[in-house]
C-alpha cells in the first residue's frame, strides 16, 4: 500500500507570492492533517480535513487555507508569503480521524520563502 | 487547550544503555496518547499509542511507555538502545474535547557506537 505522498518535495518562493502544496493520503483513509514544522516552534496543527469538510483548525492566520477533495486528496494553499512561512509542511492521513487512529505522515514539502 | 512538554530536548547516550523520555500533558479529561519517531531523513512514524486499557504499552523495536493518569505523564522507555535508535522522539496528545492532535517539542536521542 503506497504512502502518503507529498508534492512537491523542496519550493523556493519570495515574499508576497503564493503557493499550494498537495497531499495523496493512503488509499482508504479519509482524514487529512496538515502540520507546520520549524527548528523553533516544533510541529504545530495547521488544520485536519474530513470528507472535504475542516473539522479542525489551529492558529493560524487566515493566509493558510485547505481542501479536501472528494477522492480524499488535500491541498493546502498560503498567500502572501512572509519569510517566516518558511518550514516543512507535514501532511498526515488516518482512516476516521486522529481521534481514533494513529496519523500516517508524509515526508513533507520544504518551503523557503525568500 | 491541552499541552504537552518533553522535558528533555536533546540526549546523549552510549549503546546498550537504558533510555526514559518524559512527557507530560496538560488536560484533566480523557486523553489518547501517541510516541512518534523521525529518524535521520526519514518521515515521521508511530512508535506506540495508548488508548485505553493496560496503561503499559509496547510499541516496535523494544520500545514501551506507560501512561500514570496521576501524574498526567506518558513516558517513553527502552531497556537497552542501539545506535539505530538516533533520531527525534515526539509525544502526542488527542482529548476528548477535540481532534487536534498537540505534540510536545520533540527530543533528540543520540546514542554514540
Amino acid at each position: 500500500k503506497a504512502g502518503v505522498t507529498q508534492t512537491p518535495r523542496y519550493l523556493i518562493k519570495t515574499r508576497g507570492q503564493q503557493v499550494t502544496l498537495s497531499c495523496s493520503p493512503i488509499s482508504g483513509h479519509r482524514s487529512v492533517s496538515w502540520y507546520q514544522q520549524t527548528p523553533g516552534q516544533g510541529l504545530q496543527f495547521l488544520f485536519e480535513y474530513f470528507s472535504e469538510t475542516q473539522r479542525n483548525k489551529g492558529n493560524f492566520p487566515g493566509r493558510f487555507s485547505g481542501r479536501q477533495f472528494s477522492n480524499s486528496r488535500s491541498e493546502m494553499n498560503v498567500s502572501t508569503l512572509e519569510l517566516g512561512d518558511s518550514a516543512l509542511y507535514l501532511c498526515a492521513s488516518s482512516l476516521v480521524g486522529a481521534e481514533n487512529s494513529p496519523l500516517h505522515f508524509g515526508n513533507g514539502t520544504r518551503l523557503t520563502v525568500t | 487547550a491541552q499541552s504537552v512538554s518533553q522535558h528533555n530536548h536533546h540526549v546523549i547516550l552510549s549503546e546498550a544503555a537504558s533510555l526514559e523520555l518524559g512527557c507530560n500533558y496538560s488536560y484533566g479529561g480523557t486523553v489518547n496518547l501517541f510516541w512518534y519517531v523521525q529518524y535521520p531523513g526519514q518521515h515521521l512514524q508511530l512508535l506506540l499509542k495508548y488508548f485505553s486499557g493496560d496503561p503499559l504499552v509496547k510499541g516496535i523495536k523494544g520500545f514501551e511507555a506507560e501512561f500514570i493518569k496521576s501524574k498526567f505523564s506518558f513516558n517513553l522507555r527502552k531497556p537497552s538502545v542501539q545506535w539505530s535508535d538516533t533520531a527525534e522522539y515526539f509525544c502526542a496528545v488527542i482529548t476528548n474535547a477535540g481532534n487536534m492532535l498537540t505534540f510536545g517539542g520533540g527530543t533528540r536521542l543520540m546514542v554514540k557506537p
